[in-house]
């Protein structure tokens, strides 16, 4: 089946900190790969997608690369800020399995001052 | 435009009662999915309309669980008798059907189910 592990929380970083969250899959299918960020009392939010093999999805300076060789996903950011903090979840959704997405158990992370 | 709504935003109920949570979809929209967290764990799926049609209920834990779409708007979401383990966050999610581009998924903000 397919499952997606992501590094287990929270994670506390001081602003301005290098930021990785750890994602890796298993998928029965060529998925699409996604992480989703859910603020403090929002629903999840698309924050960025890559849909093949070495393609790097990108959105407030936040980056993660589909690399099919270590079937990861990685989430990184140079310059982490306060208003990063939430939650992130890495997410997958194999084609023809009728959109439905795969998830992690997700990540909180918090940016102190 | 306004976004996935969902209610109650948090219901507390007494294991072996009925609570039936809303989903508005965004308007247009004609796939709406249902998924779950609970605590500290994964979001999973339970279902997946396409207007008014069931197209995948295969994570629907137990036929406790009912979900209706009738009109093929808004949603509703039935557990009938409530158990301790149905406790988490539902979420609602809401996507138009574009052909040949990946149609993304808009959340609702989710309803927070304590059962007691």
């Amino acid at each position: 089946g397919n499952s997606v592990t992501q590094m287990e929380g929270p994670v506390t970083l001081s602003e301005e900190a290098f930021l990785t969250i750890n994602c890796t899959y298993t998928a029965t299918g060529y998925p699409s790969l996604f992480w989703y960020v859910q603020y403090p009392g929002e629903g999840l939010q698309l924050l960025l997608k890559a849909t093949k093999a070495d393609d790097k999805g990108s959105n407030k300076g936040f980056e993660a690369t589909y690399r099919k060789e270590t079937t990861s996903f990685h989430l990184e950011k140079g310059s982490v800020q306060v208003s990063d903090s939430a939650v992130y979840f890495c997410a997958l959704e194999v084609t023809g399995g009728g959109n439905k997405l795969t998830f992690g158990t997700g990540t909180q992370l918090k940016v102190e001052l | 435009e306004a976004g996935v709504t969902q209610f109650p935003s948090h219901s507390v109920i007494e294991k072996g009662q009925t609570v039936t949570l809303r989903c508005d979809p965004i308007s247009g929209h004609d796939n709406l999915y249902w998924y779950r967290r609970v605590m500290g764990k994964e979001i999973k799926f339970l279902l997946h309309f396409v207007k008014e049609s069931k197209q995948d209920e295969s994570g629907m834990p137990n036929n406790r669980f009912l979900a209706e779409r009738t009109g093929g708007t808004y949603s509703t979401l039935k557990v009938q008798p409530a158990e301790l383990e149905d406790s988490g966050v539902y979420f609602c999610a809401s996507s138009p059907i574009l052909a040949f581009t990946y149609n993304e998924q808009f959340f609702g903000p989710g309803t927070r189910l304590t059962v007691l």
